[in-house]
């Protein structure tokens, strides 16, 4: 069965500080991972996905296959960033396994 | 372009009671799927359907079905509502399976007394 474990609920943070929302799945064979967002108030978007390598609102995720992780990292957090955030694999029967989610809290 | 749009917003029901949520989108899209949210459990996938006349089981099917009436619309029923049921209720959709980025609604929130 896959499996997609955040370990945070909350991660608190100041301003400009780095982040990193941990994210770690179990899956046998070579999974799709996603992160998605979710602001106050707006609906989950995609924010990006391994198979693309970009950075997206200055995050970056590495696919860690050894570690089995997929670790979302920001240099320098912004107000803004705070969201929910989930990791989300694609395995098998192609359907997406979310994570439980961690809220992101960026204070001035 | 509205997207994907969900009806109703909110709901509140009493144990027993049926209702349909209903879902549509305005962007083509093959694959739609219905999700449920609950605190710490990020979001499970209740059906999907990958194309019009066809649906699926997702993790958490149990109390519920769905019906694909056409490209645009996928509507998720609960036909005797129990407390457990309380959530909140998500439709997404995809251009091509759940490879593709999904597009998702603003969401409903039920709640089962």
């Amino acid at each position: 069965a896959q499996r997609v474990t955040q370990p945070e609920k909350l991660l608190s943070v100041f301003k400009g500080a780095p982040v990193e929302l941990k994210c770690n799945y179990s899956y046998s064979g070579s999974p799709e991972l996603f992160w998605y967002v979710q602001y106050s108030r707006q609906r989950l978007q995609l924010l990006l996905r391994h198979i693309s390598r970009e950075s997206i609102k200055g995050f970056t995720a590495d696919l860690n296959k050894g570690e089995t992780s997929f670790h979302l990292k920001k240099p320098f957090a912004q107000e803004e960033d705070s969201a929910m955030y989930y990791c989300a694999l694609i395995g098998a029967g192609n359907m997406l396994t979310f994570g439980g989610g961690t809220r992101l809290m960026v204070k001035p | 372009n509205a997207g994907v749009t969900q009806t109703p917003k909110f709901q509140v029901l009493k144990t027993g009671q049926s209702m349909t949520l209903q879902c549509a989108q305005d962007m083509n899209h093959n694959s739609m799927y219905w999700y449920r949210q609950d605190p710490g459990m990020g979001l499970r996938l209740i059906y999907y359907s990958a194309s019009e006349g066809t649906t699926d089981k997702g993790e958490v099917p149990n109390g519920y079905n769905v019906s694909r009436l056409n490209k645009r619309e996928f509507s998720l029923r609960l036909e005797s509502a129990a407390p457990s049921q309380t959530s909140v209720y998500f439709c997404a959709s995809s251009a091509r399976g759940t490879g593709n980025e999904q597009f998702f609604g603003p969401g409903t929130r039920l709640t089962v007394l």
